[in-house]
């Protein structure tokens, strides 16, 4: 069975600095992976997806993240954190075949402080 | 373009109450499913659908029933609420395509007293 693990429960950066959420995977294939963004009051929005190809992937909001095969990792990153990024972000793995089977990790609270 | 609209946006009941969420999407979505985010736990899928008049239990379902009566409606069921239903609940659609992403709405805050 899939599985996500983001390990790390909050973080704060301030604001300008650069930013890393960390997102580990288990899954026997290769997976489809996605990163989405949380607001507080709203649903999830789609930041980013990795399926096959170039193993660094641009997203919206100048995130992007990295799918390191031999790490199991799909890492999301920012250079420079603005206070409107302040939400919980969540790492998601699919699986190929049937109806969408995605798996979403407990999330990363992200505060930022000036 | 509204994408996927849930109703309502909060509700209070008491624990033996029933109530019926409502998810409407307009992307010509195959897939639907609803989901229960509480803390520290992400979302758990409770039921999904690949298509109109079908529907299949996910990770979680006991406690819920969902029906597909039309491709852009999925409706989640409580028939007997207790206080463990608690929670955020959100619908999600997407297209057959398992490499695309699913779509939310923004949820349904339901408090079982």
């Amino acid at each position: 069975a899939q599985s996500v693990t983001q390990p790390d429960i909050h973080i704060t950066v301030s604001e300008g600095a650069s930013l890393e959420l960390r997102c580990n995977y288990s899954y026997g294939a290769t997976p489809y992976l996605f990163w989405y963004v949380q607001s507080p009051g709203q649903g999830l929005q789609l930041l980013l997806k990795y399926f096959s190809g170039d193993t660094l992937v641009q997203g919206i909001k100048g995130f992007e993240a990295e799918f390191k095969r031999s790490q199991s990792s799909f890492n999301l990153r920012k250079p420079s954190v603005h206070w409107s990024d302040a939400a919980e972000y969540f790492c998601a793995v699919g699986a190929s075949g049937g109806y969408q089977k995605v798996t979403f990790g407990t999330g990363t609270k992200l505060q930022v402080i000036p | 373009n509204a994408g996927v609209t849930q109703t309502p946006k909060f509700r209070v009941l008491k624990t033996g109450q029933s109530m019926t969420l409502l998810c409407a999407q307009d992307m010509n979505h195959e897939y639907m499913y609803w989901y229960r985010q509480d803390p520290g736990m992400g979302l758990r899928l409770i039921h999904y659908s690949v298509g109109e008049g079908t529907t299949a239990k996910g990770e979680v379902p006991d406690g819920y029933n969902v029906s597909r009566l039309k491709k852009q409606n999925f409706l989640l069921g409580l028939e007997s609420a207790a206080p463990s239903q608690t929670s955020v609940y959100f619908c999600a659609s997407s297209s057959s395509n398992s490499n695309q992403p699913q779509h939310f709405g923004d949820g349904t805050r339901l408090s079982i007293l």
